[in-house]
C-alpha cells in the first residue's frame, strides 16, 4: 500500500502568524519527500524536499519535519504573507518504481488573510 | 524557452474523439513527465521518459493512452476514444535526469481537457 494522504483539505491563517500543513504516508519504504505549491491556472512549483535519513530540512521561511515513526511529515511557514495562498501537495517517489512515479496527497489550500 | 510549455491550454472534445497534447520541455532536461489531475484528487502519474531508457508507462490507465518522445524533445500525449472520465488537467513537466526527486520538477501549466 502506497498512499500518502492529506486529511485537511483548507486551512485559513493570518497574515504573519505560522502556517502548518500535515502530510501522512503509508510505507515506511518512502525515501524522500517533496512538497509543491500550487496556484490557480499554473503548473504545480517544487518548494522543498527532505530524504528520509533527516528529520528537518529549512528553507528560508519553509521547513519540513520528518517524523518516521509516525508517518508523518509536516510543512511549516513562517512568517506565512498573502502570496503563499496556493494549494500545497506532498508527494514521494513510489517505493519500488521508477524516479518519475510521484505519489501525491490530494493537496491542502491554504489561504492567508492579510 | 524558459519553461514547459503545453499546448493547448484547453481542449474540449466529444466523447469517443481521439486528442493530441503537446509539451515542450526545458531545453537540457532529459527527464520528461506526465501526470494528470482530475477534480478534486492529487496528481496521477501517467508516464515517465528517461533520457535514452525505455519509458516508465505503468501509470497509464488504459491501452487507450499512448505517449511518444522525440529525442530529448518534445513529448505527445494521446487519448484514443475519449471518454468522460478522462475530463482531468494533464501536465507535462522535466527535470534533468536523477535530479528531479531532489530538486522537483518543473512543471508546465497544463492542458485542461474536457470530453462531453
Amino acid at each position: 500500500d502506497q498512499q500518502v494522504k492529506q486529511n485537511s483539505p483548507s486551512l485559513s491563517v493570518q497574515e504573519g502568524r505560522i502556517s502548518i500543513l500535515n502530510c501522512d504516508y503509508t510505507n515506511s519504504m518512502f525515501d524522500y519527500f517533496l512538497w509543491y505549491k500550487k496556484y490557480p491556472a499554473e503548473g504545480p512549483t517544487f518548494l522543498i524536499s527532505i530524504s528520509s535519513i533527516k528529520d528537518k530540512n529549512e528553507d528560508g521561511r519553509f521547513t519540513v519535519f520528518l517524523n518516521k515513526s509516525a508517518k508523518h511529515l509536516s510543512l511549516h511557514i513562517v512568517p506565512s504573507q498573502p502570496g503563499d495562498s496556493a494549494v500545497y501537495f506532498c508527494a514521494a517517489p513510489a517505493y519500488g518504481g521508477s524516479q518519475g512515479n510521484l505519489i501525491f496527497g490530494k493537496g491542502t489550500k491554504l489561504s492567508v488573510k492579510p | 524557452g524558459a519553461g514547459v510549455s503545453q499546448s493547448p491550454s484547453n481542449k474540449v472534445t466529444e466523447k469517443g474523439k481521439d486528442v493530441e497534447l503537446r509539451c515542450d520541455p526545458i531545453s537540457g532536461h532529459t527527464a520528461l513527465y506526465w501526470y494528470r489531475q482530475r477534480l478534486g484528487q492529487g496528481l496521477e502519474f501517467l508516464i515517465y521518459f528517461q533520457g535514452n531508457s525505455a519509458p516508465d508507462k505503468s501509470g497509464l490507465p488504459s491501452d487507450r493512452f499512448s505517449a511518444e518522445r522525440t529525442g530529448e524533445s518534445v513529448s505527445t500525449l494521446t487519448i484514443q476514444r475519449t471518454q468522460q472520465e478522462d475530463s482531468a488537467v494533464y501536465l507535462c513537466a522535466s527535470s534533468r535526469l536523477g535530479a528531479g526527486v531532489i530538486y522537483g520538477y518543473t512543471f508546465g501549466s497544463g492542458t485542461r481537457l474536457t470530453v462531453v
